[in-house]
């Protein structure tokens, strides 16, 4: 099965920072790739779907890029409302497996 | 709107089963694959199972194969999740969630969670 793994595994950045997270996958997946946002206590929400693809609704200064087995998520300026732990997930084909997250905290 | 609620969470002995249902509205239930996604507490999200419109493809976690069997009743709306032989590990939140489409397996609407405690 192709393994997912998110780096890092926790980040803290200052307010209007750019924040980078890696998601990479054992084996290719082309761009079946789905990003989500899970605030403390929340319900996971759906940011960004076919590795760049913002869902609708989603503010824009998230964005998604890459193919194959390397992903990147990026904030372009963290807000405090971006406080939360992002989780990439593969949806190729079964098992459609999340990564393991990454918690981001507001220095 | 749409709107999924799941429901039959709780606490059950190691051993034990177990039948989570998911009510669905506001939209076209038979349209849309349906998945199960679960969080242990403190932990990460882990896919456990997903059905497709017609039920005609189904799949499982490999740490649930065998044990959960996943249905849907498009006739009723609804989405379930059978779980045998629960174990500690199994303790989680569980959510149920609707695909985009027929031909994709991402998650776009979540229900709220129902917690499943497996405990002595």
């Amino acid at each position: 099965d192709i393994q997912m793994t998110q780096s890092p595994s926790s980040l803290s950045a200052s307010i209007g920072d750019r924040v980078t997270i890696t998601c990479r996958a054992s084996q290719g997946i082309l761009n079946y790739l789905a990003w989500y946002q899970q605030k403390p206590g929340k319900v996971p929400n759906l940011l960004i779907y076919a590795a760049s693809t913002l869902q609708s609704g989603v503010p824009s200064r998230f964005s998604g890029s890459g193919s194959g087995t390397d992903f990147t998520l990026t904030i372009s300026s963290l807000q405090p409302e971006d406080v939360a732990t992002y989780y990439c997930q593969k949806y190729n084909r079964a098992p459609f497996t999340f990564g393991g997250g990454t918690k981001v905290e507001i220095k | 709107e749409v709107q999924l609620v799941e429901s039959g969470g709780g606490l059950v002995e190691p051993g034990g089963s177990l039948r989570l249902s998911c009510a669905a509205s506001g939209f076209t239930f038979s349209s849309y694959n349906m998945v199960w996604v679960r969080q242990a507490p403190g932990k990460g999200l882990e896919w456990v199972s997903s059905i497709t419109t017609s039920s005609d493809y189904i799949h499982y976690a490999d740490s649930v194969q065998g044990r959960f069997t996943i249905s849907r009743d498009n006739a009723k709306n609804s989405l379930y999740l059978q779980m045998y032989s629960l174990r500690a590990e199994d303790t989680a939140v569980y959510y149920c969630a609707r695909s985009p489409s027929s031909g994709s397996y991402y998650s776009v609407y979540w229900g709220q969670g129902t917690l499943v405690t497996v405990s002595s």
